[in-house]
């Protein structure tokens, strides 16, 4: 069975702090991989979205890592800010089928 | 939110009634889809829509019919909702292979 899954589940960092989560993936073949941002209450923000052939991409403060022989990727966050608490979501796609969601790594950020 | 919302917000609802929850979209993306969103699961695909009137189920389908008569609208609808169908409901739209945006979800609540 294709999954995702994502580490640690939860996380506590003080502002200003820098910070990388993890997501690996049994997915295959594999299409891309996209990682969300989602904060409570709300419906999940795309962050980045990478191809098999990219090995990173940068959204502001978040770069992801892609590592397709490995089948890794991670999120990193530069300088957070209280407005990053919120889950990170790592989601795989197939080609052609629908997408497979981690179930999150809750963030927060503390002054 | 990319011109998707969600209605209504907010649902309580006793056992074994029928229920149903809205998506619309401005953005006339072909693929809609519905999502549950549980504690401890990643966000799980329910159905969705490829066009109009063209629709295929998701992981976890069983209790759960849609519709779509137009391209803007996406229609969920529990025909006799239990309680394990207590969840946040997403609605997501987006080009096929490209970024989803997510509506502000549905609470639902079963009684």
């Amino acid at each position: 069975k294709n999954q995702v899954e994502q580490s640690p589940q939860s996380l506590i960092i003080l502002e200003g702090k820098n910070c990388t989560l993890q997501c690996n993936y049994t997915v295959s073949p594999f299409s891309n991989l996209r990682w969300y941002k989602q904060d409570t209450g709300r419906g999940p923000v795309s962050l980045t979205i990478m191809t098999f052939s990219e090995n990173t991409k940068s959204n502001g403060r978040y770069t992801a890592t892609l590592d397709a022989d490995t089948k890794q990727s991670s999120l990193h966050i530069t300088a957070s800010q209280l407005s990053d608490s919120a889950s990170y979501i790592c989601v795989v796609s197939e080609r052609d089928t629908p997408l497979v969601f981690g179930k999150g790594t809750r963030l927060s950020v503390i002054a | 939110d990319a011109g998707i919302t969600q209605s209504p917000r907010h649902k309580v609802t006793e056992t074994g009634t029928p229920v149903t929850l809205r998506c619309h979209q401005t953005e006339n993306h072909r693929y809609m889809y519905w999502y549950r969103q549980d504690p401890g699961h990643g966000l799980r695909l329910i159905h969705y829509s490829y066009g109009v009137k063209d629709t295929d189920k998701g992981e976890v389908s069983d209790g759960y019919s849609v519709s779509r008569s137009k391209t803007e609208d996406f229609l969920l609808t529990l025909e006799s909702a239990t309680s394990s169908q207590t969840s946040v409901y997403f609605c997501a739209t987006g080009p096929i292979g490209e970024k989803l945006f997510f509506g502000s979800g549905t609470q639902l609540s079963v009684l």
